[in-house]
Protein backbone atom coordinates (compact mmCIF):
# COMPACT_ATOMS: atom_id res chain seq x y z
CA UNK A 1 0.00 0.00 0.00
CA UNK A 2 1.26 3.34 -0.17
CA UNK A 3 0.77 6.80 1.65
CA UNK A 4 0.94 10.59 1.46
CA UNK A 5 1.45 12.21 4.87
CA UNK A 6 1.24 16.05 4.83
CA UNK A 7 1.91 16.81 8.45
CA UNK A 8 0.56 20.15 8.02
CA UNK A 9 -2.83 20.70 8.45
CA UNK A 10 -2.81 24.93 8.31
CA UNK A 11 -0.08 27.52 7.65
CA UNK A 12 -0.72 31.00 7.75
CA UNK A 13 2.02 33.34 6.60
CA UNK A 14 2.18 37.58 5.91
CA UNK A 15 2.46 38.55 2.38
CA UNK A 16 6.41 38.05 0.83
CA UNK A 17 6.92 35.39 3.44
CA UNK A 18 8.64 32.18 1.86
CA UNK A 19 6.43 29.07 3.11
CA UNK A 20 7.57 25.24 2.95
CA UNK A 21 4.76 22.87 3.07
CA UNK A 22 5.89 19.23 3.54
CA UNK A 23 5.52 16.13 2.20
CA UNK A 24 6.18 12.63 3.34
CA UNK A 25 5.25 9.26 0.52
CA UNK A 26 5.35 5.71 1.90
CA UNK A 27 5.68 2.89 -1.42
CA UNK A 28 7.39 -0.47 -1.79
CA UNK A 29 7.66 0.58 -5.51
CA UNK A 30 11.03 1.79 -7.24
CA UNK A 31 9.03 2.96 -9.99
CA UNK A 32 6.52 5.91 -9.33
CA UNK A 33 5.63 9.51 -9.60
CA UNK A 34 5.21 12.44 -6.85
CA UNK A 35 2.95 15.55 -7.75
CA UNK A 36 1.89 18.39 -6.19
CA UNK A 37 -1.91 20.03 -6.75
CA UNK A 38 -2.94 23.64 -5.77
CA UNK A 39 -6.79 23.30 -5.22
CA UNK A 40 -8.28 27.21 -5.42
CA UNK A 41 -11.74 27.59 -3.22
CA UNK A 42 -13.44 27.06 -6.88
CA UNK A 43 -12.54 23.09 -6.56
CA UNK A 44 -10.78 22.22 -9.45
CA UNK A 45 -7.35 20.82 -9.14
CA UNK A 46 -4.60 22.98 -10.48
CA UNK A 47 -1.55 20.61 -11.26
CA UNK A 48 1.94 22.27 -10.31
CA UNK A 49 4.46 19.38 -10.88
CA UNK A 50 5.20 16.34 -11.96
CA UNK A 51 8.68 14.41 -10.36
CA UNK A 52 9.39 10.68 -11.05
CA UNK A 53 11.33 8.28 -8.75
CA UNK A 54 14.72 8.18 -10.57
CA UNK A 55 14.87 12.05 -10.84
CA UNK A 56 15.85 13.89 -7.80
CA UNK A 57 17.02 16.63 -9.42
CA UNK A 58 15.31 19.57 -7.43
CA UNK A 59 12.87 21.96 -9.83
CA UNK A 60 12.08 25.74 -9.45
CA UNK A 61 9.99 27.73 -12.04
CA UNK A 62 8.76 30.69 -10.36
CA UNK A 63 7.97 31.36 -6.92
CA UNK A 64 7.99 27.69 -6.48
CA UNK A 65 10.56 25.45 -6.02
CA UNK A 66 10.33 21.72 -4.76
CA UNK A 67 12.85 19.50 -3.18
CA UNK A 68 12.80 16.08 -3.86
CA UNK A 69 15.10 13.31 -1.05
CA UNK A 70 14.56 9.80 -1.79
CA UNK A 71 16.61 9.01 1.31
CA UNK A 72 14.16 10.65 3.64
CA UNK A 73 11.11 9.79 1.42
CA UNK A 74 10.13 13.54 1.13
CA UNK A 75 8.98 16.15 -1.40
CA UNK A 76 8.56 19.35 -0.34
CA UNK A 77 7.11 22.44 -2.03
CA UNK A 78 8.51 25.94 -0.98
CA UNK A 79 6.75 29.39 -2.07
CA UNK A 80 9.20 32.02 -1.88
CA UNK A 81 7.35 35.44 -1.52
CA UNK A 82 4.27 33.90 -0.69
CA UNK A 83 1.11 36.04 -2.23
CA UNK A 84 -2.58 36.40 -1.09
CA UNK A 85 -3.09 34.58 -4.66
CA UNK A 86 -1.28 31.32 -3.22
CA UNK A 87 -3.84 30.89 -0.68
CA UNK A 88 -5.33 27.46 -1.62
CA UNK A 89 -5.25 24.21 -0.53
CA UNK A 90 -2.04 21.85 -1.82
CA UNK A 91 -2.16 18.38 -2.47
CA UNK A 92 0.97 16.09 -2.34
CA UNK A 93 -0.07 12.67 -4.38
CA UNK A 94 1.42 9.94 -5.41
CA UNK A 95 1.23 7.37 -8.24
CA UNK A 96 3.16 4.18 -8.36
CA UNK A 97 3.22 0.69 -10.12
CA UNK A 98 2.96 -2.10 -8.12
CA UNK A 99 0.52 -4.60 -6.98
CA UNK A 100 -2.76 -3.34 -5.39
CA UNK A 101 -1.89 0.39 -5.95
CA UNK A 102 -1.70 0.27 -9.70
CA UNK A 103 -3.49 2.87 -10.87
CA UNK A 104 -4.18 4.91 -8.43
CA UNK A 105 -3.22 8.49 -7.43
CA UNK A 106 -2.89 8.83 -3.77
CA UNK A 107 -3.17 11.73 -1.88
CA UNK A 108 -2.19 13.28 0.95
CA UNK A 109 -4.86 15.18 3.67
CA UNK A 110 -3.85 18.10 2.18
CA UNK A 111 -2.08 21.86 3.45
CA UNK A 112 -4.59 24.74 3.49
CA UNK A 113 -2.21 27.95 2.98
CA UNK A 114 -3.73 30.91 4.01
CA UNK A 115 -1.47 34.64 3.15
CA UNK A 116 -2.55 37.25 4.61
CA UNK A 117 -2.00 40.44 2.99
CA UNK B 1 -7.79 21.10 -26.59
CA UNK B 2 -6.59 20.23 -23.06
CA UNK B 3 -9.47 20.27 -20.51
CA UNK B 4 -11.78 17.89 -19.21
CA UNK B 5 -14.79 19.06 -18.75
CA UNK B 6 -17.45 18.24 -16.04
CA UNK B 7 -21.04 19.33 -16.13
CA UNK B 8 -23.11 20.30 -14.53
CA UNK B 9 -20.78 22.34 -12.15
CA UNK B 10 -23.85 22.63 -9.20
CA UNK B 11 -26.73 19.75 -8.86
CA UNK B 12 -29.07 19.67 -5.99
CA UNK B 13 -31.09 16.35 -5.81
CA UNK B 14 -33.69 14.55 -3.80
CA UNK B 15 -32.87 11.38 -2.34
CA UNK B 16 -35.42 9.90 -4.90
CA UNK B 17 -34.40 10.86 -8.06
CA UNK B 18 -32.06 9.77 -10.91
CA UNK B 19 -29.57 11.97 -12.28
CA UNK B 20 -25.98 11.74 -14.42
CA UNK B 21 -22.65 13.41 -14.08
CA UNK B 22 -21.11 13.93 -17.28
CA UNK B 23 -17.75 14.23 -18.12
CA UNK B 24 -15.81 14.56 -21.19
CA UNK B 25 -12.05 14.76 -22.82
CA UNK B 26 -10.10 15.14 -26.25
CA UNK B 27 -7.08 14.44 -25.76
CA UNK B 28 -6.67 10.96 -26.34
CA UNK B 29 -6.58 9.67 -22.96
CA UNK B 30 -7.52 6.36 -22.53
CA UNK B 31 -8.14 5.83 -18.87
CA UNK B 32 -10.54 7.82 -17.19
CA UNK B 33 -11.08 8.53 -13.89
CA UNK B 34 -13.84 9.33 -10.48
CA UNK B 35 -12.95 11.22 -7.44
CA UNK B 36 -15.26 11.80 -4.55
CA UNK B 37 -14.07 14.47 -2.43
CA UNK B 38 -15.83 16.15 0.87
CA UNK B 39 -15.12 18.85 2.65
CA UNK B 40 -11.41 19.66 3.83
CA UNK B 41 -10.75 16.22 2.58
CA UNK B 42 -8.56 14.86 -0.25
CA UNK B 43 -10.04 13.20 -3.06
CA UNK B 44 -10.75 9.85 -2.97
CA UNK B 45 -10.63 7.65 -5.82
CA UNK B 46 -13.90 5.71 -6.51
CA UNK B 47 -13.53 3.91 -10.70
CA UNK B 48 -11.16 3.40 -12.48
CA UNK B 49 -11.78 2.78 -16.44
CA UNK B 50 -9.28 2.00 -19.31
CA UNK B 51 -9.89 1.57 -22.74
CA UNK B 52 -13.35 1.81 -21.78
CA UNK B 53 -13.66 -0.69 -19.20
CA UNK B 54 -14.02 -0.70 -15.76
CA UNK B 55 -10.85 -1.68 -14.32
CA UNK B 56 -10.95 -0.28 -10.61
CA UNK B 57 -14.18 -0.02 -8.45
CA UNK B 58 -13.10 1.02 -4.95
CA UNK B 59 -15.95 -0.74 -3.16
CA UNK B 60 -18.38 2.21 -3.96
CA UNK B 61 -22.10 1.65 -2.91
CA UNK B 62 -24.72 0.95 -6.26
CA UNK B 63 -26.15 3.62 -5.89
CA UNK B 64 -23.48 5.00 -7.65
CA UNK B 65 -23.45 3.37 -11.44
CA UNK B 66 -20.04 4.63 -14.07
CA UNK B 67 -20.38 3.90 -17.66
CA UNK B 68 -17.70 4.52 -20.50
CA UNK B 69 -20.09 4.68 -23.63
CA UNK B 70 -16.79 5.83 -25.53
CA UNK B 71 -13.22 6.95 -25.16
CA UNK B 72 -13.78 10.68 -24.73
CA UNK B 73 -16.84 10.42 -21.81
CA UNK B 74 -17.47 9.45 -18.94
CA UNK B 75 -20.62 9.39 -17.03
CA UNK B 76 -21.67 8.49 -13.34
CA UNK B 77 -25.35 7.95 -12.92
CA UNK B 78 -26.48 8.57 -9.61
CA UNK B 79 -29.91 6.93 -8.11
CA UNK B 80 -31.29 6.94 -4.07
CA UNK B 81 -28.54 8.85 -2.57
CA UNK B 82 -28.19 10.04 0.71
CA UNK B 83 -27.19 13.17 2.20
CA UNK B 84 -23.72 11.91 3.02
CA UNK B 85 -23.19 11.45 -0.64
CA UNK B 86 -22.93 15.39 -1.00
CA UNK B 87 -19.44 16.23 -2.34
CA UNK B 88 -17.42 17.38 -4.75
CA UNK B 89 -17.14 14.79 -7.88
CA UNK B 90 -13.94 14.84 -9.67
CA UNK B 91 -13.28 13.54 -12.67
CA UNK B 92 -10.26 12.87 -14.43
CA UNK B 93 -8.09 11.63 -17.13
CA UNK B 94 -4.53 10.12 -18.37
CA UNK B 95 -2.75 8.85 -21.20
CA UNK B 96 -2.87 5.51 -19.90
CA UNK B 97 -3.63 4.15 -16.06
CA UNK B 98 -0.96 4.55 -13.55
CA UNK B 99 0.35 7.20 -16.04
CA UNK B 100 2.68 9.97 -15.28
CA UNK B 101 -0.08 13.22 -15.73
CA UNK B 102 -3.54 13.37 -14.85
CA UNK B 103 -6.01 16.10 -15.99
CA UNK B 104 -8.16 17.07 -13.65
CA UNK B 105 -11.89 18.47 -14.18
CA UNK B 106 -12.89 21.43 -12.12
CA UNK B 107 -15.87 18.83 -10.63
CA UNK B 108 -19.51 18.47 -10.14
CA UNK B 109 -20.87 20.15 -6.75
CA UNK B 110 -23.66 17.40 -5.48
CA UNK B 111 -25.74 18.61 -2.56
CA UNK B 112 -28.46 15.85 -2.01
CA UNK B 113 -31.67 16.58 0.09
Amino acid sequence: AQKVTQAQTEISVVEKEDVTLDCVYETRDTTYYLFWYKQPPSGELVFLIRRNSFDEQNEISGRYSWNFQKSTSSFNFTITASQVVDSAVYFCALSSFGGTSYGKLTFGQGTILTVHP
Amino acid sequence: DTEVTQTPKHLVMGMTNKKSLKCEQHMGHRAMYWYKQKAKKPPELMFVYSYEKLSINESVPSRFSPECPNSSLLNLHLHALQPEDSALYLCASSQAVASYGYTFGSGTRLTVV
